[in-house]
């Protein structure tokens, strides 16, 4: 069975200091990562994503993700954060053999303060 | 523009009283999903479909049932709604070709459904 786990259920940060969103999986197999974002009253909008390569990935609206599989995990991260970064953040994961199961985490709400 | 479109956003209906969630895309996407939202469990899959009349099950499919008879249209029936099934509903859809399993998914806005 394929599970995410997204320890923290609130960040809070001030605007301007770097934060991480954490995420960390358990697969059998390779894992195929994405993080997604909920503003409210909103569907959520996909950020980024962990396929193959290159640990570090960049996504929208300046946030990077590190995949790190010695600890699977998947954080998010960005240097400066926003007020207008304050929403829902939910990690996901697919596997191949169930490619037809995306897998999410419960989800974290970021907070950024003035 | 590229979209799913869900309809309606917002539904309060009595125990037993059958209704369906529409959903269309508009970007010729093969997969499209069902899934629900709730305090504490993230969002968790009903049902999908890989294409035209191949739908299959998610982890929490009981009390709802789909059709895929166009390749735009993805609803969602509660054919006897209960207060349990009172939660925030979203479709999406996503491309199969060229790389499924990295292929992201789009969401819907999402349908507030509340069971009395």
């Amino acid at each position: 069975a394929q599970s995410v786990a997204q320890p923290e259920d609130q960040v809070n940060v001030a605007e301007g200091n770097p934060l991480t969103v954490k995420c960390t999986y358990s697969v059998s197999g390779n894992p195929y990562l994405f993080w997604y974002v909920q503003y409210p009253n909103r569907g959520l909008q996909f950020l980024l994503k962990y396929i193959t390569g290159d640990n570090l990935v960049k996504g929208s609206y300046g946030f990077e993700a590190e995949f790190n599989k010695s600890q699977t995990s998947f954080h998010l991260k960005k240097p400066s954060a926003l007020v207008s970064d304050s929403a829902l953040y939910f990690c996901a994961v697919r596997v191949t053999g169930t490619a037809s199961k995306l897998t999410f985490g419960t989800g974290t709400r970021l907070q950024v303060t003035l | 523009e590229a979209q799913v479109t869900q309809n309606p956003r917002y539904l309060i209906t009595v125990t037993g009283k059958k209704l369906t969630v529409t959903c269309s895309q508009n970007m010729n996407h093969e997969y499209m999903s069902w899934y629900r939202q709730d305090p504490g469990l993230g969002l968790r899959q009903i049902y999908y479909s890989m294409n035209v009349e191949v739908t299959d099950k998610g982890d929490v499919p009981e009390g709802y049932k789909v059709s895929r008879k166009e390749k735009r249209n993805f609803p969602l029936i509660l054919e006897s709604p209960s207060p349990n099934q009172t939660s925030l509903y979203f479709c999406a859809s996503s491309r199969l070709a060229g790389g499924f399993i990295g292929a992201e998914q789009y969401f819907g806005p999402g349908t507030r459904l509340t069971v009395t």
